[in-house]
């Protein structure tokens, strides 16, 4: 079981809003450590979609925004298109590792 | 345009050694500030990560591991690996190699990924 704890599944239909949480402790996100996530559709490696709680890589669409408050991070996207029906992690630092601990993956699936 | 590349048998047989090797094209391994990192995802699973060899040479492996886990580079063919002794049927999974970028605050994030390879222990 993951330290980082998603939501298993999310689903929205086109056109709308739907927000993925992501909740931590006092030894990753809580501790001020930045709050990153990724885009896995099936059978390819996990892709970059925001970095530093906030911030998009070149090429990723404006629909994707994330924030972070205290314990926790979450992932909004609005618009959702059919092409956004993957898998999403949360990732983020934490002290008990020294190294990156990921979320348990939520499945988006667009109605 | 960074590009990582995972090799390595695709299958190992139980108590055995798995190894793989991450060949890094489009920039040097050894020049930057990056975490060239393992990171493993079991069929249906959550995303683990194994470890990481920082761009200065220091090392740092998830401690569920630490006691199998070895990692080493070669900077003159610009390849980091991973060797994984003792491996059971639970180390079947996708192996990505990945570069991490480190942020502001501390930690990093992962902008450049393998495509993964799969590893299946089965005797």
């Amino acid at each position: 079981q993951s330290v980082l704890t998603q939501p298993a599944s999310v689903s929205g239909a086109p056109g709308q809003r739907v927000t993925i949480s992501c909740t931590g402790s006092t030894s990753n996100i809580g501790a001020g450590y930045d709050v990153h996530w990724y885009q896995q559709l099936p059978g390819t490696a996990p892709k970059l979609l925001i970095y530093a709680n906030n911030n998009r890589p070149s090429g990723v669409p404006d629909r994707f925004s994330g924030s972070k408050s205290g314990t926790s991070a979450s992932l909004a996207i609005t618009g959702l298109q059919a092409e956004d029906e993957a898998e999403y992690y949360c990732q983020s630092y934490d002290i008990s590792l020294s190294g990156s601990q990921f979320g348990g993956g939520t499945k988006l699936t667009v109605l | 345009q960074v590009q990582l590349q995972e090799s390595g048998p695709g299958l190992v047989k139980p108590s055995q050694t798995l190894s793989l090797t991450c060949t890094v094209s489009g920039g040097s391994i050894s020049s930057g500030s990056y975490y060239w990192s393992w990171i493993r995802q079991p069929a249906g699973k959550e995303v683990e990560w194994i470890g990481h060899i920082y761009t200065s040479g220091s090392i740092k492996y998830n401690p569920s591991l630490k006691s199998r886990v070895t990692f080493s580079v070669d900077t003159s063919k610009n390849q980091f690996s991973l060797k994984l002794r003792s491996v059971t049927v639970a180390d079947t999974a996708v192996y990505y190699c990945a570069r991490g970028s480190r942020v502001a605050a501390a930690g990093y994030y992962f902008d450049y990924w393998g495509q993964g390879t799969l590893v299946t222990v089965s005797s």
